[in-house]
Formats: C-alpha cells, structure tokens, sequence
C-alpha cells in the first residue's frame, strides 16, 4: 500500500536548521511530486512547496523562500525538507504529502505522519 | 493571493445531516478537495474533485458546488466523524496551495 514513512521528533535552538526525511513505498515514486506542509498548533496547515521525485524540480512557496530547500534520493525513493534559520515561529508539525494533482487541482492523497519540529532555547 | 473562507465551527445531532462550506473566489477556477483531522493525525482526504470519494471514505461524505461556494456534506452524521474538516485549493495567481481555516465538527 501506499505510504509515507517520515523521520523523527527533532528540538532546535533558534538559529538552527532542520532536516526532515520522507521515505515512499507503495507506488512509483518518480512519478509524483511530494509536497511539504507544516501545521503549528492550533493552526491550519501551511503548505511549503514540491519536489517532483522524478526530475528533482522544485518550487517554493514565497513564504518560504530562500530559506527552505527540497532534495530527494531516487534510490531511497526518500525526500528531504531542509529549513534553515528556525525560530520559535517554526515550531510545528511538518508533513510530506504525495500530489496526484487533477487537471491542475492539488490532491494530496497519502501524507506521511509528521515529524513534530520544536524550536526552543 | 486569495483566501479560503470556512465556518470555524459546526455542530450537528448524531444521524443527522452537516454541511461544511468552503467559500473562495479561486473556487471558480478551481475544485478544492477536503480533509478531515483528528487530534493527533495527519490530515485524511474526504472527498475531491465535483464529488469524488477516496477508496473507504464511506459515502456518507458527498460534495456540492455553487458559484465560489463548495460544500462538503455529511448524511447521517457518526460519532466518528468528529474532526476538523479544512478544503484546499490553490489561490488565485495559481501558483501557491492554500488550505481554508478549517471547520470544527463537533458530534452531539
């Protein structure tokens, strides 16, 4: 079945960065983009961007801009999330999510489980 | 960018019917799909496209749509179906994804 399987809770001082994984089974993964998503408490989620799994073609959200980076290894069928400069503000839950987007609507259909980023003094 | 519009909260006596909105003016251009989340979980898709139903959503969730209005409904509501429920699209410009602030279905 289809699945994400993402790495563990991380805590970082601010200033830090962080790198979030997000490992694909199930499916062809080159074929999909994977998008990232943060969720901070009691917020609704905010998306981040896509990695296109096949080429490695990105793009950013502007919120995000400059200070995110995807990545994806093919062989692992895993991507990354690198975000640098954090502050308390990025505390949150970060999701991978794979897109089967429809004649250009967004469809996120398998998210992974969330890796819970703190950042804190 | 442009924003999508939902009800913060909703409540709705157990077997009967919600309708949970979604209100945008990219929503014209564009089909949101829906997600449901519970405490803890990351976010399930409900319902995309005009009315389309991932494989064991029950069929229960059905979608609607009405100028810049969508509608996820839910018939005969169960306990279970207690969650935050947010749509998603992407914003006027078409180039960034945006979630609404999300719905809290509260089952009585």
């Amino acid at each position: 079945q289809v699945q994400h399987v993402q790495s563990g809770a991380e805590v970082k001082k601010p200033g830090a960065s962080v790198n979030v994984s997000c490992k694909a089974s199930g499916y062809t993964f080159s074929s999909y983009n994977i998008n990232w998503v943060r969720q901070a408490p009691g917020q609704r989620p905010q998306w981040m961007g896509w990695i296109n799994a096949g080429t490695g073609n990105v793009k950013y959200s502007q919120k995000f801009q400059g200070r995110v980076t995807f990545a994806r290894d093919t062989s692992a069928t895993t991507t990354y999330m690198e975000l640098r400069g954090l502050t308390s503000e990025d505390t949150a839950i970060y999701y991978c999510a794979r897109d089967k987007s429809l004649r250009g609507n967004p469809l996120f259909d398998s998210w992974g489980q969330g890796t819970l980023v703190t950042v804190s003094s | 960018s442009s924003e999508l519009s939902q009800d913060p909260a909703v409540s709705v006596a157990l077997g009967q019917t919600v309708r949970i909105t979604c209100q945008g003016d990219n929503l014209n251009n564009y089909y949101p799909c829906w997600y449901q989340q519970k405490p803890g979980q990351a976010p399930l898709l409900v319902m995309y496209g005009k009315n389309s139903r991932p494989s064991g959503i029950p069929d229960r969730f059905s979608g609607s749509s009405s100028g810049n209005t969508v509608s996820l409904l839910i018939t005969g509501a169960q306990a279970e179906d207690e969650a935050d429920y947010y749509c998603l699209s992407r914003d006027t410009s078409g180039n960034e994804v945006i979630f609404g602030g999300g719905t809290k279905v509260t089952v009585l």
